[in-house]
């Protein structure tokens, strides 16, 4: 059975840091790129960021992340990390990962996603 | 804020049929394929249909999608109270480099 377990999700305080966990079980966790997708509170979704299945790692950010976030995977652990520093107010979401599949991102979707783990900024 | 539109609600009695819009440019539902997701209260999205009109294994035939140009289209029939949730299109984006999901559309059943 696919599963994919978001951990990490806690309350900071603006401009902590936090690292969010995506631990995969169930399929050959190498041969998929994955993507984080957060939801803040009563919203609808934002797409965060995209890893690339391969060796090379294709990267892409939302600009509204990028600089402050970086996202990372260790095929060993089945794992994908979402690092998330200078975190904001607008930040608080729960924060999903999901499975990509198609053969390209011009094709792509997400077929599995994860339960999902809250991050609250605030003071 | 969003790049892909859709309509905040819609409502059917039960038996009847929805649509939902989902309205993009040329960089995103104009050259790619268009993905669909369900998600009901309190829970993870679900996927739906893929590659604008496919079902997965074990989604109903009373869901299916539909794309034309610059917009698709999700089409539920024979509405069910457990259809009651947000619907979500997504696609990539080719001049952002990015994942972009509708606006979400809340499904009510009368």
């Amino acid at each position: 059975e696919v599963q994919l377990v978001e951990s990490g999700g806690n309350l900071v305080q603006p401009g902590g840091s936090l690292r969010l966990s995506c631990t995969a079980s169930g399929f050959t966790f190498s041969h998929y790129s994955i993507y984080w997708v957060r939801q803040a509170p009563g919203k609808g979704l934002e797409w965060i960021s995209y890893i690339s299945d391969d060796s090379v790692s294709v990267i892409y950010y939302a600009d509204s992340v990028k600089g402050r976030f970086t996202i990372s995977k260790d095929n060993a652990k089945t794992s994908v990390y979402l690092q998330m520093n200078s975190l904001r107010a607008e930040d608080t979401a729960v924060y999903y990962c999901a499975r990509v599949r198609g053969a390209s991102l011009t094709s792509c979707y997400l077929d599995y996603w994860g339960q999902g783990t809250l991050v609250t900024v605030s003071s | 804020q969003s790049v892909l539109t859709q309509p905040p609600s819609v409502s059917a009695a039960p038996g009847q049929k929805v649509t939902i819009s989902c309205s993009g440019s040329s960089s995103n539902i104009g050259s790619n394929y268009v993905s669909w997701y369900q998600q009901l209260p309190g829970t993870a999205p679900k996927l739906l249909i893929y590659e604008n009109n496919k079902r997965p294994s074990g989604i109903p035939d009373r869901f299916s999608g539909s794309k034309s140009g610059t917009s698709a289209t999700l089409g539920i029939t024979g509405l069910q109270t457990g259809d009651e949730a947000d619907y979500y299109c997504g696609t990539w984006d080719n001049s952002l480099s990015a994942g972009v999901f509708g606006t979400g559309t809340k499904v009510t059943v009368l």
